[in-house]
């Protein structure tokens, strides 16, 4: 099956910017999606890429580049409520996506 | 609107018991999804539905039947709970073409012992 690869841990300082990766497979590939996860909290959508190129929504942006199978999420300015898990999602034939393992990021003082 | 709710919110069964899960969205979504969410493994599809009255297997479908008998309900139902089956499960939908961007529950945390 389709398998995404994303760090497990990244680790920043309040007000820097972060860049989460996600390498991806190819088959199927539609485009890459990114979710936020707080923790006990559900999944809720940030970003979604279907061609190359970057996508902006405030302090978070989101890539895609096709002929890497790669893409990333940028987060700027960072707060401290931005300390969560980050998913990149394929979105593949038949409606479906298939998540990556998951970054959890940390935010420090 | 409420968007989309799942009961129950928490639940310890004993193996070999039974249980449905209940998910149910006012946001008119054709496309409604099972997920369970295991620590270090994200997010995996059990089941999913395009439409009233279709359903179809996703990921890790085995030991689990799902029914849409109306739009805006989507039920997940275990016949015989194992212990490999607790896990936090999650409810989803969307909009036709924008299965990308999925609107999730608040989720169920089962136990089973």
């Amino acid at each position: 099956g389709q398998s995404l690869e994303q760090p497990s841990e990244v680790t920043a300082v309040e007000g820097a910017i972060v860049q989460i990766n996600c390498t991806y497979q190819t088959s199927g590939f539609y485009g890459l999606s990114w979710y936020q996860q707080h923790d006990g909290g559900a999944p809720t959508f940030l970003s979604y890429n279907a061609l190359d190129g970057l996508e902006e929504t405030g302090r978070f942006s989101s890539f895609l580049s096709r002929s890497d199978s790669y893409g990333y999420l940028l987060l700027q300015e960072l707060q401290m409520k931005d300390s969560a898990s980050y998913f990149c999602a394929q979105v593949g034939g038949g409606n479906k996506l298939t998540f990556g393992t998951g970054t959890q990021l940390k935010v420090e003082l | 609107n409420a968007g989309v709710t799942q009961t129950p919110k928490f639940r310890v069964l004993k193996t070999g018991q039974s249980m449905t899960l209940l998910c149910a969205q006012d946001m008119n979504h054709e496309y409604m999804y099972w997920y369970r969410q295991d620590p270090g493994m994200g997010l995996r599809l059990i089941h999913y539905s395009v439409g009233e009255g279709t359903t179809a297997k996703g990921e890790v479908p085995d030991g689990y039947n799902v029914s849409r008998l109306k739009k805006q309900n989507f039920l997940l139902g275990l016949e015989s709970a194992a212990p490999s089956q607790t896990s936090v499960y999650f409810c989803a939908s969307s909009p036709p073409g924008q299965d990308y961007e999925q609107y999730f529950g608040p989720g169920t945390r089962l136990t089973v012992t």
